[in-house]
């Protein structure tokens, strides 16, 4: 069975830092990583998403990581700010199961 | 143009009530889910349609969930004799197309259910 796991579950940094969040998934057999950004009350809303052939995706200043043979991914958050507190989500598209599969998050805080 | 729209935000139920939640996908979306997130957990499948057509249904806890979409558009999600352990928040996603592997999935802003 796909587990996803994601740490730490919170994290507190000052503005500026540079940060890396953590997934792990059991099984190697994924069709693609994505990761979201959840806010308060909100959705969830794409931020990367990485097929299984990839090695990394960059947007703007984030960059998610996919090394499937560990099964482990990274996202790397470049001159944090402020904006960018909210609950950082992993999900796997797994083959065995055929839906995405969530890790429980991690949420960021960001201080001015 | 406008995103996934679910309604109501909020729904405060008495345990073996009836709820309804509605979700309305982006005009033209294929691919509709349903997800159920506890508090501090990650969302957890519930069903996919694709059009009309529910194609996995493996996820519903029990029998007394139960999912439409009739034309292939809204959904509607509907829990029977409500319990406290259905408190959660019900979130609704859609994609463009069937082709599940490569599209990302469009989220609306979830309905919180709390059961009393």
């Amino acid at each position: 069975k796909q587990e996803v796991t994601q740490i730490p579950a919170a994290l507190s940094v000052p503005e500026g830092e540079n940060l890396v969040l953590n997934c792990s998934f059991t099984d190697s057999a994924i069709y693609n990583l994505q990761w979201f950004r959840q806010d308060p009350g909100k959705g969830l809303t794409s931020l990367l998403l990485i097929q299984s052939s990839q090695r990394e995706q960059t947007s703007g200043r984030l960059n998610a990581s996919l090394d499937k043979s560990s099964g482990r991914s990274t996202l790397y958050i470049a001159a944090s700010q402020p904006g960018d507190s909210a609950t950082y989500l992993c999900a796997v598209w797994s083959g065995n199961t055929g839906k995405l599969i969530f890790g429980q998050g991690t949420t960021l805080q960001v201080k001015p | 143009g406008a995103g996934v729209s679910q309604s109501p935000r909020y729904k405060v139920a008495k345990r073996g009530q009836d709820v309804a939640l509605r979700c309305d996908p982006i005009s033209g979306h294929v691919s509709l889910f349903w997800y159920q997130q506890a508090l501090g957990q990650g969302p957890e499948f519930l069903t996919y349609f694709q059009n009309e057509a529910q194609l996995d249904k493996s996820g519903l806890p029990s029998d007394r969930f139960f999912a439409e979409r009739p034309e292939g558009s809204v959904s509607t999600l509907k829990i029977q004799r409500t319990q406290q352990e259905d408190s959660a928040v019900y979130l609704c996603a859609s994609s463009p197309r069937s082709s599940l592997l490569t599209d990302t999935q469009y989220f609306g802003p979830g309905t919180r259910l709390t059961v009393l």
